[in-house]
């Protein structure tokens, strides 16, 4: 297996502030890793692929000014919610997988613990 | 792109009945399907999976079937316990590139002691 850490697990912040979540690799290098948004009873929604050295990869309706990644290493990649409001409320969990090509890389997601971000 | 559609939202079973979820997907090209199981305040843990290359995949009590033909994959449970309450999740992906996980819309099951 494999463990991803994400932190903070929770976060209230006031309107108009900015948040940082990170989400860490521990024992593995994680080319790529990948930011959802989950709403309460709802699904995994996709917000932006992270790439390790490249521009993040957005979903349609991802604002990426709002939302703003950084992949800056192999194991570390932050989200940031800028001038955060109410409406950005929510569940937000990363996930990472084995670099394609390596022997360890099953296809297996590992998902970090999650962080909630109350916006008052 | 991708889209994954999941049926039932919810789903209850009395404990020991079997339960079945079903999921369809919209890119061909999609090879490894992998289903997640997410209890209440945790995070999705992958329970089972199969790639395309097959037709049906068992771990004691869970089984999953493909079906290419009709872009359909399904999860099946038996024997349910109480601590199969969660919820589900099924995905579809292309294991290759910098492949992205498109997940079902989610299964709430609940087993009924």
């Amino acid at each position: 297996g494999a463990v991803v850490s994400q932190h903070p697990s929770r976060v209230i912040c006031k309107s108009g502030t900015s948040v940082k979540i990170e989400c860490r690799s521990l024992d593995f290098q994680a080319t790529t890793m990948f930011w959802y948004r989950q709403f309460p009873k709802q699904s995994l929604m996709l917000m932006a692929t992270s790439n390790e050295g490249s521009k993040a990869t957005y979903e349609q309706g991802v604002e990426k000014d709002k939302f703003l990644i950084n992949h800056a290493s192999l194991t570390l990649s932050t989200l940031t919610v800028t001038s955060a409001h109410p409406e950005d409320s929510s569940f937000y969990i990363c996930s990472a997988r084995h670099a394609p090509g390596q022997e360890t890389n099953t296809g297996e997601l590992f998902f970090g613990e999650g962080s909630r971000l109350t916006v008052l | 792109g991708e889209n994954v559609e999941q049926h039932p939202s919810t789903l209850s079973v009395q404990e020991g009945d079997s339960a079945v979820i079903k999921c369809t997907y919209s890119d061909s090209a999609s090879n490894y399907f992998p289903w997640y199981k997410q209890e209440l305040g945790k995070r999705p843990q992958l329970i089972i999976d199969i790639r395309s290359n097959v037709g049906e995949k068992k771990d004691q009590r869970i089984a999953v079937t493909l079906n290419k033909t009709a872009k359909h994959f399904s999860l099946h449970i038996t024997e349910t316990q109480p601590e199969d309450s969660a919820v589900y999740f099924c995905a579809a992906t292309k294991l290759s590139g910098t492949y992205k996980y498109i997940f079902g819309t989610g299964t709430r099951l609940k087993v009924l002691a």
